[in-house]
Formats: C-alpha cells, structure tokens, sequence
C-alpha cells in the first residue's frame, strides 16, 4: 500500500513562500499515477490547490494559480508545494494525495500538516 | 471552473438510510467522487465515478446520478458513520473541485 507523508515548516511569515514536501513510500512517482495538493482551512471544507502527473505537467485551481507550483522530485521519490505571498487566509491543514487509476479523484492519502501562516 | 453544492447538514436515525446530494451543472458530463472524513483524520475515497466502491469500502455506501445531481446514499446507518462527507468533480482539463461538504449527524 502506497504511503504518502508530509513535511515542512509549521508556521510561516505572511507575505513569505509556504513550502512543503511530500514522501511518497512503497511505489515510485515516475512510474505513472498522478499527485496531489488538497488544504482545508479550519472549520472548513476541502480546498484543491493542484496535481502534478508523472510527466511533471501541472494543473492548478484557478484561485491559486498565480501563486501555486508544484513540483516533483523523482530521484528523492517526493513532490513538492510552494505557495507564495501567503496571507492569514492560507492558515490550514495540507494534504498531500496520490491519484486514483484512470480517474480524476485522490485514493491515498498523507495524514496532513498544518501550516499556521502569522508573523 | 464551476460548484458543487451540498447540503450543509443531514440527521438520520441508526439503521435508516441517508440520502446526501451533490450539484453541479457539469455533472450530466463529469463523474462525482464521494468521501468521508471523520474528525482529526484525512479524508477516505469511499465512492469513484459516482457509483463504484474502492476495496474496503461496505456495500451499504451507494452512488446513483440523475442529470445534474448525484446522490451518495448510505443504508443502515450506524453510529460510525457519523463523518462529514464531500463530494469532488474535475472538469475536462483535471482542474477538480470539491463541494462544500455535507455533516452527517447519527440521532
């Protein structure tokens, strides 16, 4: 069973670039599937941020896209978020999510970190 | 991109069956995927393409879709199932969306 797990600072300064990573276990990102990115705010219903394929191409929510990239790094077997010009409004719990086999859904998922965005 | 509307709320006695619905004017062209997230924990895949159930997952969770709604229905409630639920679509270029989430109370 594919393991996911996220990493990364806990709390970030606004107007900084939140980054996060995500390990992935027990499957190889370049063999195919694709990855996602999900937050939910507090008190607050699931948020897409974006998926990256196996190939490296990107798709991103429209609300984020001039701030959003993500990232892979086969090699190290992760891939990565970078969210820039963060706000108080980016405060949440990230995900990170593989995705399910010929579907637009995610099946896996990592336990989630939040991510406090404050000065 | 477009939404995908949920109720907010739905109470069922145990051993009754729920109903929760999903909304969205794409959905007579896309599929909808159903998960259940219970407090503290990430969300599970408990429906894929409106009606199929991944490994693991109770037959008593069912999907059906008329035009522009899809209803996840939920047979013999039980108290476990108490859980907010969300459906999810993407659109024809991956860009997916989540509704707003439905809170299934347990009486």
């Amino acid at each position: 069973q594919v393991q996911l797990q996220e990493s990364g600072p806990g709390l970030v300064k606004p107007s900084e670039t939140l980054s996060l990573t995500c390990s992935v276990s027990r499957y190889a990102l370049s063999s195919g599937y694709y990855w996602g990115w999900i937050r939910q705010a507090p008190g607050k219903g699931l948020d897409w941020i974006g998926t990256i394929f196996y190939d490296g191409s990107t798709y991103y929510s429209p609300a984020l896209k001039s701030r959003v990239a993500i990232s892979l790094d086969t090699p190290k077997n992760q891939f990565s978020l970078n969210l820039g010009s963060v706000t108080a409004a980016d405060t949440a719990v990230y995900y990170c999510a593989k995705g399910l086999k010929a579907a637009d859904a995610f099946d896996v998922w990592g336990q989630g970190t939040m991510v406090t965005v404050s000065s | 991109s477009y939404d995908l509307t949920q109720p907010p709320s739905v109470s069922v006695s145990p051993g009754q069956t729920a109903k929760i619905t999903c909304s969205g004017d794409a959905l007579s062209k896309q599929f909808v995927y159903w998960y259940r997230q219970k407090p503290g924990q990430a969300p599970v895949l408990i429906l894929y393409k409106d009606k199929e159930r991944p490994s693991g997952i109770p037959e008593r969770f069912s999907g059906s879709s008329s035009g522009t709604t899809v209803t996840l229905t939920i047979s013999g409630v039980q108290a476990e199932d108490e859980a907010d639920y969300y459906c999810q679509s993407a659109d024809s270029g991956a860009i997916c969306v989540f509704g707003g989430g439905t809170k299934l109370t347990v009486l």
